[in-house]
């Protein structure tokens, strides 16, 4: 059974720095095709996808926001984190992490299995 | 890159069929078989309902329907019941090597 759970500060100052951690279980990060990426939705907005790591170590970043964020993943733990920097409060959202499901030899392109996620306000 | 465009707003009857209309370019939707769709009810997580253009996962009900033509997907919802009321989501593969979502559509069931 896939589960996934983010965490980290509810609440930054602007120009702070953000770091989730995604703790997950049921799959490992080592396994051919598998993926964590994260996705954040403004309140009453459209969802956002913001990075993906794979088990390969390849990494891709919305080219949007690429110069601020960095993702990596610690196999030991079962964990994948995001850090985000400059936040503004534009960047006030819900941050959820989700699983891609590997296919045999190649990654999917889909998330199948969604953290709860975790809302993070930027206010001084 | 920008979001697929789909309607903000699609309403139906209970039993009646909906589709909803994911619009991207030829450089996401058009470009990769690999469109997903996402039902996300207030205060939830998206659920997957549809990948790689029209599969469902196991558990998803038979009445959700995936295809695409060109640049443009669509998810239809067959039989409409008061359970489908929800937020839907598209998202495709782009050739930046990244992920796009569509600006969701909001589904009211009458």
């Amino acid at each position: 059974q896939i589960t996934l759970k983010e965490s980290g500060p509810t609440l930054v100052k602007p120009t702070q720095t953000l770091t989730l951690t995604c703790t997950f279980s049921g799959f490992s990060l080592i396994t051919t095709g598998v993926g964590v990426g994260w996705i954040r939705q403004p309140p009453g907005k459209a969802l956002e996808c913001l990075a993906l790591i794979y088990w390969d170590e390849t990494r891709r970043y919305s080219p949007s926001l690429r110069s601020r964020l960095t993702i990596t993943k610690d196999t030991s733990k079962n964990q994948v984190l995001l850090t985000m920097t400059n936040m503004d409060p534009m960047d006030t959202a819900t941050y959820y992490c989700a699983h891609v499901p590997s296919r045999g030899h190649y990654t999917s392109y889909y998330f199948d299995f969604w953290g709860q996620g975790t809302l993070v306000t930027v206010s001084s | 890159q920008s979001a697929l465009t789909q309607p903000a707003s699609v309403s139906g009857s209970p039993g009646q069929s909906i589709t909803i209309s994911c619009s991207g370019t030829s450089s996401d939707v058009g470009n990769f078989d690999v469109v997903s769709w996402y039902q996300q009810h207030p205060g939830k997580a998206p659920k997957l309902i549809i990948y790689d253009v029209s599969y469902r996962p196991s558990g998803v009900s038979n009445r959700f329907s995936g295809s695409k033509s060109g640049n443009t997907a669509s998810l239809t919802i067959s039989g409409l019941q008061a359970e489908d009321e929800a937020d839907y989501y598209c998202c495709s593969y782009t050739k930046s090597s990244t992920k796009v979502f569509g600006g969701g559509t909001k589904v009211t069931v009458l």
